[in-house]
């Protein structure tokens, strides 16, 4: 699987959009970008994901490049509690069920 | 759906003892994943699961071990605890690899003194 790489932390004012930037420039084309984040200590919480097409739900939007080697996260509105952790990762392939790997992440601070 | 459940949730070992950490899905997910998470680190997954009686290794498998006798259950078993196993683990699962998000259960923090 495609490894990724993020910032390490990021700070967002409260009520601006939150951008982060994922590189995984060897991504295949049959591998999936998710997001995860982790706020304290708890189990980590999926996000959204996406393979081509650009994507929103009620959570985030995910932008992907046309090349797929890079992908960028947005909470439009970011609020205190997004304060997390946030994982890119890539996954996809039944060959390659147990090789995705949850890097350091981004630590995002929202701050007032 | 209670989702992914793990216990115990807090454990304190002593060196060289032996526990198993129990990890149960309701969701009729066919894959299954430990991680372990140190402090201020990533998650690294241990072993995972593609199906009842299918495990293989992942990144840090050394001094554990598993078993998946069924699609609900997923138990790690830790022989001969040692201080580097001080972590927090994490169980998740999904539906599949590629579109399939996964589910993660609370976490049981472990300490080996």
């Amino acid at each position: 699987d495609a490894k990724t790489t993020q910032p390490p932390s990021m700070d967002c004012a409260e009520g601006r959009a939150a951008n982060l930037p994922c590189n995984h420039s060897t991504i295949s084309g049959n591998e999936y970008v998710y997001w995860y984040r982790q706020i304290h200590s708890q189990g980590p919480q999926y996000i959204i994901h996406g393979l081509k097409n650009n994507e929103t739900n009620e959570m985030a939007s995910l932008i992907i490049t046309e090349d797929r080697k890079s992908s960028t996260l947005i909470l439009p509105h970011a609020t205190l509690r997004d304060t997390a952790v946030y994982y890119c990762i890539v996954r996809g392939g039944n060959t390659n069920a147990g090789k995705s790997t949850f890097g350091d992440g981004t630590t995002l601070t929202v701050k007032p | 759906n209670a989702g992914v459940t793990q216990t115990p949730k807090f454990r304190i070992l002593k060196i060289g003892q032996s526990m198993t950490l129990q990890c149960t899905q309701d969701m009729n997910h066919n894959y299954m994943y430990w991680y372990r998470q140190d402090p201020g680190m990533g998650l690294k997954l241990i072993y995972y699961s593609v199906g009842a009686g299918i495990t293989d290794k992942g990144e840090v498998p050394n001094g554990y071990n598993v078993s998946r006798s069924t699609t609900e259950d997923f138990p790690l078993r830790l022989e001969l605890a040692a201080p580097s196993q001080t972590s927090v683990y994490f169980c998740a699962s999904s539906r599949g690899t590629g579109e399939g998000e996964q589910y993660f259960g609370p976490g049981t923090r472990l300490t080996v003194t």
